[in-house]
């Protein structure tokens, strides 16, 4: 079965720090999709990203960066110059094929950042 | 464009009552997705519809149940509550063979 690791519970910056989230997943699937989502005090999960198994490359958008090693099976998400609208929960998500032909998320624990002033 | 919205926000029921969730998806969106965020549990896929019918469902009780509409929102129905089903409910939907998924804003029930 999938699998999501994200091996730190909180972590708390200061305003400006870089900051990184790891993530490690296990799937025996060849083809999935890597997510991360950012979950707010007020509840909606909102979508950051979405990376195929076969792009490994790295994104940028804006203050925010991914990187994909497929080598270790790390899906990490760097927040640079960090501000404290980035204090939230960040979940990072893996697809797991479903009957039917669609795919469920299988979310890790999540990270709690709390960026303080 | 709206989001995806999920009513009511807030939802508080005795232990043994039963509880109504709706979601509406994305215009152009078939595909709902409800998920449970229990606290210490985690975010677990419930139930997955896709135009009109239960496609697949998590691991979860058959008193979790629901439906979707012809419009293509959802429904999600929690009988016998119990103490434990106290959560933050959250829908997504998705467009047909896309796998991102757009969430609401959840519900949270406290059952009591």
């Amino acid at each position: 079965a999938q699998k999501v690791t994200q091996a730190q519970t909180e972590i708390s910056v200061v305003e400006k720090e870089d900051v990184t989230l790891d993530c490690v997943y296990e799937t025996r699937d060849t083809t999935y999709y890597l997510f991360w989502y950012k979950q707010p005090p007020s509840g909606e999960l909102v979508f950051l990203i979405r990376r195929n198994s076969f792009d490994e490359q790295n994104e940028i958008s804006g203050r925010y960066s991914w990187n994909f090693q497929k080598s270790t099976s790390s899906f990490n998400f760097t927040i640079t110059a960090s501000q404290v609208v980035d204090s939230a929960v960040y979940f990072c998500a893996l697809s797991e094929a479903m009957e039917g032909g669609s795919e469920k998320l299988v979310f890790g624990k999540g990270t709690k950042l709390t960026v303080n002033p | 464009e709206a989001g995806v919205t999920q009513s009511p926000t807030h939802l508080i029921k005795t232990r043994g009552q039963q509880a109504t969730l709706r979601c509406s998806p994305i215009s152009g969106h078939t595909s709902v997705y409800w998920y449970q965020q229990a606290l210490g549990l985690g975010l677990q896929f419930l139930l997955w519809y896709d135009e009109g019918e239960e496609r697949n469902r998590g691991n979860f009780p058959p008193r979790f149940s629901g439906r979707q509409f012809p419009n293509y929102s959802s429904e999600l129905n929690v009988n016998a509550l119990e103490l434990e089903d106290s959560a933050l409910y959250l829908c997504a939907s998705s467009a047909t063979g896309r796998t991102e998924a757009f969430f609401g804003q959840g519900t949270r029930l406290t059952v009591v």
